[in-house]
């Protein structure tokens, strides 16, 4: 079955940039969508189709998606940005990542 | 705006049924596919299966022996009904809306409920 890698852990510091990255095989070809996922609450989705923000997700919230790696990044990184994030397709069924928990230093 | 609620029993007992319902308001079910969705403490996300309100199902193949998914679209309501569970079954289960373009599916979740904490002991 389809699996999808993520690295357990990224640390940035205020108003860095923070690069969390999903690695699957040819993941390029698929729609890859980013949940951001804070302590007691449910998982919101922050982008959807590789790069594509949903209303009220601020701009500093992006996504890339090529090869075997696919990337959301969070550009001027905010102590509010600290949650566990997940990557997500579909490949006959939906598949999550494992999560990525990040720190703001 | 459309919200999502789960409701459910709590407490399930080793080998019953686990039931949990998903309420839909500010919106009609009948207008969109909802998923369940489920994670243990402390661990990641494992999707259950999605339901259409059309009748389509969809199920993770790892649970598809397990699982039953309806809709009642007089309440607004969504079910999942998972069989002979055992304390692995222990997790908070979310049920979300499949966000759709013009119709169709882009298999993601833009609304989610708060989650039903479900735990499975004697």
């Amino acid at each position: 079955s389809y699996v999808l890698t993520q690295p357990p852990s990224v640390s940035v510091a205020p108003g860095q940039t923070a690069r969390i990255t999903c690695g699957g095989n040819n993941i390029g070809s698929k729609s890859v969508h980013w949940y951001q996922q804070k302590p007691g609450q449910a998982p919101v989705l922050v982008v959807y189709d590789d790069s594509d923000r949903p209303s009220g997700i601020p701009e500093r919230f992006s996504g890339s998606n090529s090869g075997n790696t696919t990337t959301l990044t969070i550009s001027r990184v905010e102590a509010g940005d600290e949650a566990d994030y997940y990557c997500q397709v579909w490949d006959s069924k939906v598949v999550f990542g494992g999560g990525t928990k990040l720190t703001v230093l | 705006q459309v919200q999502l609620q789960e409701s459910g029993p709590g407490l399930v007992k080793p080998s019953e049924t686990l039931s949990i319902t998903c309420t839909v308001s500010g919106g009609s079910i009948s207008s969109y596919c909802c998923n369940w969705i489920r994670q243990p403490a402390g661990k990641g996300l494992e999707w259950i299966g999605r339901m259409c309100s059309s009748g389509s199902t969809k199920y993770n193949p790892y649970l598809k022996s397990r699982v039953t998914m309806s809709v009642d679209t007089s309440k607004n309501q969504l079910s999942l009904n998972l069989r002979s569970v055992t304390a692995a079954d222990t997790a908070v289960y979310y049920c979300a809306r499949e966000l759709t373009w013009f119709g169709d599916l882009l298999g993601a979740f833009d609304i989610w409920g708060p989650g039903a904490v479900v735990t499975v002991s004697s």
